[in-house]
This record gives structure tokens, sequence and C-alpha cells, in this order.
């Protein structure tokens, strides 16, 4: 257990949907990153928040948004849902000496 | 077009046996590099990681090893354990700057009894 959690387990959809998916990072941990990772892809870095702020922004789409509230879980927000963005979504959170705990996903199917 | 390339999708070894899983990146500012080992419906965990001042780092049953000129690092696993079974990922970083962090698509290892 990475102790980095993440809700819902599973989650469908239909095209054109919103969807909000969350987690909750290592007990201390300031750092919260979100990745995809699609069917023959590696992790792909989407967003990055610390302490409440956007850190880094990678290949985050712009119908994707993410906030990190004062208790630290953050949320992604996915829009306007396309049949691509089935996926899992990993929420990894880090501390002081940088290593990266993962969450166990949320597997998104839009139908 | 990726940084960070495994290009061997899947592995078979058998048990007791040696299971090496190749990486190579084509960012030469790349100097921290780390695998990470997942199992269905879990998220990765952290398994080893080297620096480019060396060129070896072991823990345990896993070595990686790291030709910088050839842009290439390896994961030894020996003996391979059937619970080794899973998908690991390359990644690299430039420094320890955890924000840049590239992984590789995985490479798939089955270990057969």
């Amino acid at each position: 257990d990475s102790g980095v959690t993440q809700t819902p387990k599973h989650l469908i959809t239909a095209t054109g949907q919103r969807v909000t998916l969350r987690c909750s990072p290592r007990s201390g941990d300031l750092s919260v990153y979100w990745y995809q990772q699609s069917l023959d892809q590696g992790l792909q870095f989407l967003i990055q928040y610390y302490n409440g702020e956007e850190r880094a922004k990678g290949n985050i789409l712009e119908r994707f948004s993410a906030q990190q509230f004062p208790d630290l879980h953050s949320e992604l927000n996915l829009s306007s849902l396309e049949l691509g963005d089935s996926a899992l979504y990993f929420c990894a959170s880090s501390g002081p000496s940088g290593g990266r705990y993962f969450g166990p996903g949320t597997r998104l199917t839009v139908l | 077009d990726q940084q960070v390339k495994q290009n061997s999708p899947s592995l078979s070894v058998q048990e007791g046996r040696i299971s090496i899983l190749n990486c190579d990146y084509t960012n030469s500012m790349f100097d921290y590099f780390l695998w990470y080992k997942k199992y269905p419906a879990e998220g990765p965990t952290f398994l080893i990681s080297i620096s480019s001042i060396k060129d070896k780092n072991e823990d345990g049953r896993f070595t990686v090893f790291l030709n910088k000129s050839a842009k290439h690092l390896s994961l030894h696993i020996v003996p391979s354990q059937p619970g080794d079974s899973a998908v690991y990922f390359c990644a690299a970083s430039v420094g320890t700057s955890y924000d840049k962090v590239i992984f590789g698509p995985g490479t798939s290892l089955s270990v057969i009894p």
C-alpha cells in the first residue's frame, strides 16, 4: 500500500460527459502528480501541483483541468470526453525525498 | 517522439534464470534513471534508480546498468521469480527534478515457473 488513494476505481461514462477523479496523497506529501496511461503507452505526465499551486504541466489537454485543495487532496476534471480519453489515470505524490508513490489508478472507459 | 524507449513490449523468462529488460533514451541531458514495477490493478512502485555518475547500481536481485555513451540502460533480475511477473517501466529525468520524469511504454515480464 503506497498510502496514495484514488477514487473511483472504475468509471464508465459516455462521450461528451464530464468526470472528476479524486486523489489523496500520502500523509505529509505536498506534491501531487497526475498521469495518463493509455493502451500501449507509457505513463504520460499530465500535471503537477505543489501545496495547492500548479507546478508543472505536461501533455494535458485543454479539456482537462486539475486542482489541489487546502487539505492537499487533488481532483482531475475531464470534460467533453472522447473515446480516446479511455485510459488509466494515476495519481502520485512525493515528499521531501522526491520519491514518487503511485495510487492504484482510476480506469476510465468512455463509451 | 518518445524520449524513453522500451522496444520489447513483452518478455518471458524461466524461473531461476536472468531477466534482462532494456531501455534506450534519446535526450543526452537525462542524468537520473529509474525503474518502476507495476502489477495489474495497482499503481507503479519504485524499484531501483541510478545516477549518471554511476554505471551500476545493485539492490538484492535487481541490478541496473547504465551505458551513457550508448544512451542505454538495462535492468537485470537474478534469479527471476514468478512474483516478478509485472510490467516494468523505465523512466528518466534531468536531475532529480521529479516534475520532469519521462516514462517509457513498459515491458511486460512473465516469469514461468
